[in-house]
């Protein structure tokens, strides 16, 4: 079946400081892919997501790259802020009626 | 549009006592499901519905009922409450057809005592 491994937090990162959070899944034909935040004592939104191999989803600051050749979705940002400090989901949307979601990191950024 | 909301923020029950949780959408969703989280745990997948009168079961069913009688409304039944279901509930929904990106509802924090 359908699966999406994230990397494990909690990730620590200064204000500023550049961000990468590993995300690779596992699926048959061609899903979407996803990712979403959770700020704390809320629910998941929708940050940013890739349809197709290669196309680079983008919002708010944060990119990430759909790569079918490695099966990875990874989301970067450049420069950190104090209120980026959530917790990441990776997930994908196959054939099925249901998503598959990682287990999510959380992001720590100190000032 | 109001998205998806949920009702109670927060409930606490003691352990047998039933409640439902609340969850409407606005949106002329057809799929809607629940979730519940976890620490350490990500989100699990309770129950889910396609469209109205139509329901099956999550990854972690058990404990839980739900119907789907209008496309807006999902509630989620308690049956008898267990410590084990103190957690975060989440509700969801999306279009069948299109877009594929799920809107969650802001969440209900269960305390079972």
């Amino acid at each position: 079946g359908d699966s999406v491994t994230q990397m494990e937090g909690p990730v620590t990162l200064s204000e500023e400081a550049f961000l990468t959070i590993n995300c690779t899944y596992t699926a048959t034909g061609y899903p979407s892919l996803f990712w979403y935040v959770q700020y704390p004592g809320e629910g998941l939104q929708l940050l940013l997501k890739a349809t197709k191999a290669d196309d680079k989803g983008s919002n708010k600051g944060f990119e990430a790259t759909y790569r079918k050749e490695t099966t990875s979705f990874h989301l970067e940002k450049g420069s950190v802020q104090v209120s980026d400090s959530a917790v990441y989901f990776c997930a994908l949307k196959g054939g099925s009626y249901i998503p598959t979601f990682g287990r999510g990191t959380s992001l720590i950024v100190h000032p | 549009n109001a998205g998806v909301t949920q009702t109670p923020k927060f409930q606490v029950l003691k352990t047998g006592q039933s409640m439902t949780l609340q969850c409407a959408q606005d949106m002329n969703h057809e799929y809607m499901s629940w979730y519940r989280q976890d620490p350490g745990m990500g989100l699990r997948l309770i129950h889910y519905s396609v469209g109205a009168g139509i329901t099956d079961q999550g990854e972690v069913p058990n404990g839980y009922n739900v119907s789907r009688s209008t496309t807006e409304d999902f509630p989620l039944r308690l049956l008898s409450a267990a410590p084990s279901q103190t957690s975060v509930y989440f509700c969801a929904s999306r279009l069948l057809r299109g877009g594929d990106e799920q809107y969650f509802g802001p969440g209900t924090r269960l305390t079972v005592t």
